[in-house]
């Protein structure tokens, strides 16, 4: 069954301390992996979208990378206000259109 | 700014009440999305309009509905809400199908007394 996993579920980083998080999928033939930042009360903002593996994208202190199984969103020098939630989605092999979410990253940094 | 908006932003209805949530864009997207978020979850597509074409997901309940009117707006109406119906309702718009970026708007925080 088509799935994606993200891992940790939550992660508490000190201002500055840079770290990872991943998102695996189990989706063949890949049509594009979706990051999205969402605040806490609020609806999902866009990040980045990656369609083949070796891709990567670059936005402020976040970048994105892509690999068959998986994608990371590392993040460099966090500040405070990169506490969110980040969740990682992926269109499901299928013509179907229930883009797969997977349950999100809860992100704290700590000044 | 192009933006998906939503109204209201919080909404309190009786259980058994029927209520509608509104959403609009200004991105001219052919698709528009209704998710149904609840803490701690990842949204959960309720059902989708590809321009008129209605989609509604094997697993959404028979009492939400929906109506776009015209490209810009998208209604949810849920015809008799029932406490388990309490979360976030996230409309969304993207240019195509799944394998474009899909924009959030706000979202809109339902409670059920």
């Amino acid at each position: 069954e088509d799935q994606v996993t993200q891992s940790p579920e939550a992660l508490r980083l000190q201002e500055g301390e840079s770290s990872s998080l991943n998102c695996s999928y189990t989706v063949s033939g890949l049509r594009g992996l979706f990051w999205y930042r969402q605040d806490p009360g609020k609806g999902p903002e866009f990040l980045f979208t990656l369609y083949s593996a070796g891709e990567e994208k670059e936005k402020e202190r976040l970048k994105a990378t892509l690999t068959k199984k998986e994608s990371f969103l590392h993040i460099t020098a966090p500040k405070p206000e990169d506490s969110a939630t980040y969740l990682c989605a992926v269109p499901p092999r299928t013509g179907a259109n229930n883009l797969f979410f997977g349950t999100g990253t809860r992100l704290t940094v700590i000044p | 700014d192009a933006m998906v908006i939503q109204n209201p932003r919080y909404q309190v209805t009786q259980f058994g009440k029927p209520v509608t949530l509104s959403c609009s864009q200004t991105l001219n997207h052919n698709v528009m999305y209704w998710y149904q978020q609840k803490s701690s979850q990842a949204p959960k597509l309720l059902f989708h309009y590809y321009d008129k074409d209605f989609n509604n997901e094997a697993d959404t309940p028979d009492n939400f509905q929906s109506r776009r009117p015209n490209t810009s707006f998208c209604f949810l109406d849920i015809r008799s809400p029932g406490l388990g119906d309490a979360a976030m309702y996230l409309c969304a718009t993207s240019r195509g199908g799944v394998t474009y970026e899909q924009y959030f708007g706000p979202g809109t925080r339902l409670t059920v007394t």
